[in-house]
């Protein structure tokens, strides 16, 4: 069965620090990945997505994600956090005939001056 | 392409009554998608529409929910005999690649 994890349920960092949230997910075949952000009373805005090739995959507002096959994982970067970026990330695979999404359980990101 | 939309935004019902959410997917996009998210929880899907076919129910969707998408175009969701456990967020996404989904700002149902 599909599932995915995210490991952390909060994340604090400074601003102005690197950042990695994980993802790790379980499928039988290739996985179509998607990092979301969802801020209060928003919906989820994509911020990037991986269906094949490279493995390194840039998104919106400076954030990247790398597809690792051998780790089952497809964690998302960025390399300086803004005070904007505090919010909740939802990693996400699509799977099935109609492609929904399994989503994990999000990390809560807080950014301190 | 104006995004997806939902309404009402938040709903705040008494147990035991009935309730209807409507989405509204981009212009032209076929799938239509619907995921229920609970405090702490990551979204967890219910049902999807590719046009006006409904095509996959997950178990969650039990009978007091029904789902339609009339003409291809908007969906309802309803709850019949709302009960407490249905409070959540119900998020609506549309597709047109089948793919990459695209998220309205959900409901927020409040039962009493």
């Amino acid at each position: 069965a599909q599932s995915v994890t995210q490991p952390d349920i909060h994340i604090t960092v400074s601003e102005g620090a690197s950042l990695e949230l994980r993802c790790n997910y379980s499928y039988g075949a290739t996985p179509y990945l998607f990092w979301y952000v969802q801020s209060p009373g928003q919906g989820l805005q994509l911020l990037l997505k991986y269906f094949s090739g490279d493995t390194l995959v840039q998104g919106i507002k400076g954030f990247e994600a790398e597809f690792k096959r051998s780790q089952s994982s497809f964690n998302l970067r960025k390399p300086s956090v803004h005070w904007s970026d505090a919010a909740e990330y939802v990693c996400a695979v699509g799977a099935g005939t109609g492609n929904q999404f399994y989503f994990g359980t999000g990390t809560s990101l807080t950014v301190i001056p | 392409d104006t995004g997806v939309s939902q309404n009402p935004r938040h709903k705040i019902t008494k147990r035991g009554q009935n309730v209807t959410f409507r989405c509204d997917p981009i212009s032209e996009h076929n799938r239509l998608y619907w995921y229920r998210q609970t405090l702490g929880q990551g979204p967890e899907f219910l049902t999807y529409f590719q046009n006006e076919a409904q095509l996959e129910k997950s178990r969650l969707l039990s009978d007091r929910f029904s789902a339609e998408r009339p003409k291809g175009s908007f969906s309802t969701l309803e709850i019949q005999r709302t009960e407490q456990g249905d409070s959540a967020m119900y998020l609506c996404a549309s597709s047109s690649s089948g793919v990459t989904q695209y998220f309205g700002p959900g409901t927020r149902l409040t039962v009493l």
